[in-house]
């Protein structure tokens, strides 16, 4: 299917094992980004991606790690996942070469429980 | 830290009414000003972005920017039971990234 797709969409963990997060987009923008919602905070920017190789970090990068070989995916890393990680993660793409060229398109969201 | 700021909520506003969200930003070099729309559980999707002071409307909807002030608005006019939702202001922080706010949610009384 077209679009942007995040898998898994539910997960629960324990305290210190590593998850990862996937994100896949089908329309080959080249920004990709990872947020954090967390009821009162909004939407906060852990990590993004301007391109493929290209990474940086965002407002709440700590205990979180991306990578992206290909345009197409954007992989989050949780090392060792913590409580205070339970969360909705969304990812989310943008193509600056189209108005607005600050809209972002987002993912279903992958619900993870740290236990 | 670029902050977006939104009006506390939840608003609740009968049907056909006009629903007013407001928003403030405190980056004074910010140019693109979004407004995000969330159902319960599931992801934003963009409903409105305006870029020049004024106002912007599209159907329903009117945004309006105030540069001088770094306000933005949302009006959502004959208001329907399908119109509550969290409603996510978002302003541009550069590098083609979206500060957002905490979001306003709304809910329409049948």
């Amino acid at each position: 299917d077209a679009g942007i797709t995040q898998s898994p969409r539910y997960k629960i963990t324990e305290t210190g094992r590593q998850v990862t997060l996937m994100c896949h987009q089908t329309w080959s923008h080249s920004y990709m980004f990872w947020y954090r919602q967390d009821l009162g905070h909004g939407l906060r920017l852990i990590y993004y991606s301007a391109a493929a190789d290209i990474t940086d970090k965002g407002e709440v990068p700590d205990g979180y790690v991306v990578s992206r070989s290909k345009t197409e995916n954007f992989p989050l890393t949780l090392e060792s996942a913590t409580r205070s990680q339970t969360s909705v993660y969304f990812c989310a793409s943008s193509d600056p070469d189209n108005p607005p060229d600050n809209e972002q398109f987002f993912g279903p969201g992958t619900r993870l429980t740290v236990l | 830290q670029k902050e977006v700021e939104q009006n506390s909520g939840p608003l609740s506003v009968p049907e056909g009414a006009i629903a007013s969200l407001n928003c403030t930003y405190s980056d004074q070099g910010s140019q693109s000003f979004f407004w995000y729309r969330q159902y319960s559980g599931k992801s934003p999707e963009l409903i409105m972005f305006i870029y020049s002071n004024g106002d912007k409307e599209d159907g329903r909807f009117t945004a309006q920017l105030n540069k001088a002030s770094q306000y933005v608005s949302l009006l959502i006019r004959d208001s329907q039971p399908s119109d509550s939702a969290t409603y996510l202001c978002a302003v541009n922080a550069g590098d083609y990234k979206l500060s957002f706010g905490a979001g306003t949610t709304v809910t329409v009384r049948a």
